[in-house]
């Protein structure tokens, strides 16, 4: 079956220090990989979504970025944090399909000081 | 207009009854459809799919499409406690790989 893992579950970070978060699959291969961000009380933003190694779309412009660098790794990235990026950070994945059902990682929880 | 609308919510339900949950979408092409089911703190839970019109049953729970009216609806039947959570709609736009959320409805059911 598979399985989709993401750390750290919960991080504190200070303004304008760097941010990695991870996400990676098992169980699949070649499958769609999503970035979103929900903040407190709101709904998804779809941030980042790849379709295959090295390839990014991105759906909002702002201090984030993504990269692909294996099959079932995906990478949301920042230079620099500001305090807007405080938020809940989901992964997603879905087998590439015409239904593009999308199964959620569990989350990490970025609070920006 | 929003994609993907839900109704604002909060719904308060009580227990044993029936909760009804709407979506409207706005892309008539769109072929899949899906609720997600969110507790406190906790990531999204997919519970159930449809891909075409009329009802598809799951235990308690009943999803219905009107691909003609742009309508996708959630019932839970016999309604528990253990259901207060907020649930959102999700759509899929035609050739995209990607999907389109609802601001999403939070249910509570009251014992």
């Amino acid at each position: 079956s598979q399985t989709i893992h993401q750390w750290p579950a919960t991080l504190v970070q200070p303004v304008g220090s760097p941010l990695s978060l991870e996400c990676t699959v098992e169980g699949t291969s070649n499958p769609n990989l999503y970035w979103y961000r929900q903040a407190a009380g709101r709904g998804l933003q779809l941030l980042f979504y790849s379709v295959g190694i090295g390839q990014i779309s991105s759906e909002v412009p702002q201090n984030l970025s993504a990269s692909r660098p294996q099959d079932r790794q995906f990478i949301l990235s920042s230079k620099k944090l500001l305090l807007s990026d405080s938020g809940f950070y989901l992964c997603a994945w879905t087998q590439t399909s015409v239904y593009n059902e999308q199964f959620f990682g569990p989350g990490t929880r970025l609070t920006v000081l | 207009q929003k994609e993907v609308e839900q109704n604002s919510g909060p719904l308060s339900v009580p227990e044993g009854a029936i909760a009804s949950l709407n979506c409207t979408y706005s892309d008539r092409g769109s072929q899949s459809f899906f609720w997600y089911r969110q507790y406190s703190g906790k990531s999204p839970e997919l519970i159930m799919s449809i891909y075409s019109n009329g009802d598809k049953e799951d235990g308690r729970f009943t999803a219905q499409l009107n691909k003609a009216s742009q309508y996708v609806s959630l019932l839970i039947r016999d309604s528990q406690p253990s259901d207060s959570a907020t649930y959102l709609c999700a759509v899929n736009p035609p050739s995209a790989q990607k999907l389109v959320f609802g601001q999403g409805t939070r249910l509570t059911i009251n014992p």
